[in-house]
Order: structure tokens, then C-alpha cells, then sequence
């Protein structure tokens, strides 16, 4: 099955630094890659996507990319603020797949 | 806006217990999920359903079962407990439209098992 490996596992940054997180996959047949933000205490929820014909996506200030040959996709949040802090999980799966296939999490704290 | 919720935020058994937990989404979504969450190991697979009655095993299925009698109910079960599952467990559901669906979580139940 698919394995997604996430680093670094935990990050730390100063307020209006950048942070950026790495995600890599096994299976060449996944094409769908979530991002999601699990707030101190809260439920993850997502925050962003990218699909495998695409390889960047942006959302005022995170973007994610995508290395379809090296199986790799990446987080990136510009201009922190402390409510960025968070565990952010990365995620992959593939066509005729229910489920997701989560990365172990990276903890990221901005500090102010 | 979907809800999804949990039957307890809290919960303590002793080992060998039975455990239920319930969890319910308000969206008619067809595909329901548990996962554990526990430090340094992410979100790992229990058990998804993808209907009423159905069920897949995930990634790490030992120890538990679950049942799906009512497409918006979706129950996890530890036929008994043991203080390895003491662990967060987080369900989420989602509609069947594909892989790309977004998933969306309950708020948790910290279970600790003594």
C-alpha cells in the first residue's frame, strides 16, 4: 500500500518567517495530495489540495507543490502569524481509493 | 456546514472491557472513518465503511470492530479493552464521490484504558 513520510516532525519559526513542510509518497498511482490543520484540542480540518495535473497551488498564504517524478509534494506558509501554529498533516491517495493515507505530522510553532 | 460529532470527548475503562464508540454525521455522506491518533505516529486507519453494512479493514485493524446499521451512525468497538488502545480516536466521513473528497473529523474521544 501507500506509504507518505512527513518532515520535520517538528518546526519552529519566527513570527513573519516562512515554514515549509515535505511529504513523500511510494505509490507512483497516487494523484490526489490534502493538506490538514489540526489546531491545539480541535478536529483536523483541511486547508488545501493539489491533484496531480497540477503542480502548484495557492491560497493567499499557503501554497502547496508538486514533484509528480520524485514523489514528493511540499507545504509552504509564508508570513506566519502565531495562529499557524498547528499540527499539520500531509496526506495522499489515488483513484478508486476511499481512504487517505496521512503522514505522521509535523508540529509547527510560530514563535511571536 | 457539516457536523460531525462523537459520543464522548472523554472516556475511562478498565481493561477488558467492552467499549463503544459512537459517532454521527448530519451530511448523508456515504463513507465514514476511525482512526487512532497517537504522538510521533499521525492518523492511522482502523476500519471505513463506504455503506451501510460495509466495511474494510484499514491499517490496523487488530483489536477492534465496527458496525454500521444507519448510514449516519458509524460505531467503533473494543471487544476488550487493553491499555494499548489507550489512544485519541478520531472518526470523520465523507461523501463517495471519489478519492478527492474532503474529509471531515469529529472532535475526538481521548480514551485511556487502565
Amino acid at each position: 500500500g501507500e506509504n507518505v513520510e512527513q518532515h520535520p516532525s517538528t518546526l519552529s519559526v519566527q513570527e513573519g518567517d516562512s515554514a515549509v513542510i515535505k511529504c513523500t509518497y511510494s505509490d507512483s498511482a497516487s494523484n490526489y495530495f490534502p493538506w490538514y490543520k489540526q489546531e491545539l484540542g480541535k478536529r483536523p480540518q483541511l486547508i488545501i489540495d493539489i491533484r496531480s495535473n497540477v503542480g502548484e497551488k495557492k491560497d493567499q498564504r499557503i501554497a502547496v507543490t508538486l514533484n509528480k517524478t520524485a514523489k514528493h509534494f511540499s507545504l509552504h506558509i509564508t508570513e506566519t502569524q502565531p495562529e499557524d501554529s498547528a499540527v499539520y498533516f500531509c496526506a495522499a491517495s489515488m483513484t478508486g481509493a476511499n481512504n487517505l493515507f496521512f503522514g505522521t505530522g509535523t508540529r509547527l510553532t510560530v514563535i511571536p | 456546514d457539516v457536523k460531525v460529532t462523537q459520543s464522548s470527548r472523554y472516556l475511562v475503562k478498565r481493561t477488558g472491557e467492552k467499549v463503544f464508540l459512537e459517532c454521527v454525521q448530519d451530511m448523508d455522506h456515504e463513507n465514514m472513518f476511525w482512526y487512532r491518533q497517537d504522538p510521533g505516529l499521525g492518523l492511522r486507519l482502523i476500519y471505513f465503511s463506504y455503506d451501510v453494512k460495509m466495511k474494510e479493514k484499514g491499517d490496523i485493524p487488530e483489536g477492534y470492530s465496527v458496525s454500521r446499521e444507519k448510514k449516519e451512525r458509524f460505531s467503533l468497538i473494543l471487544e476488550s479493552a487493553s491499555t494499548n488502545q489507550t489512544s485519541m480516536y478520531l472518526c470523520a466521513s465523507a461523501l463517495a464521490g471519489g478519492h478527492t473528497d474532503t474529509q471531515y473529523f469529529g472532535p475526538g474521544t481521548r480514551l485511556t484504558v487502565l
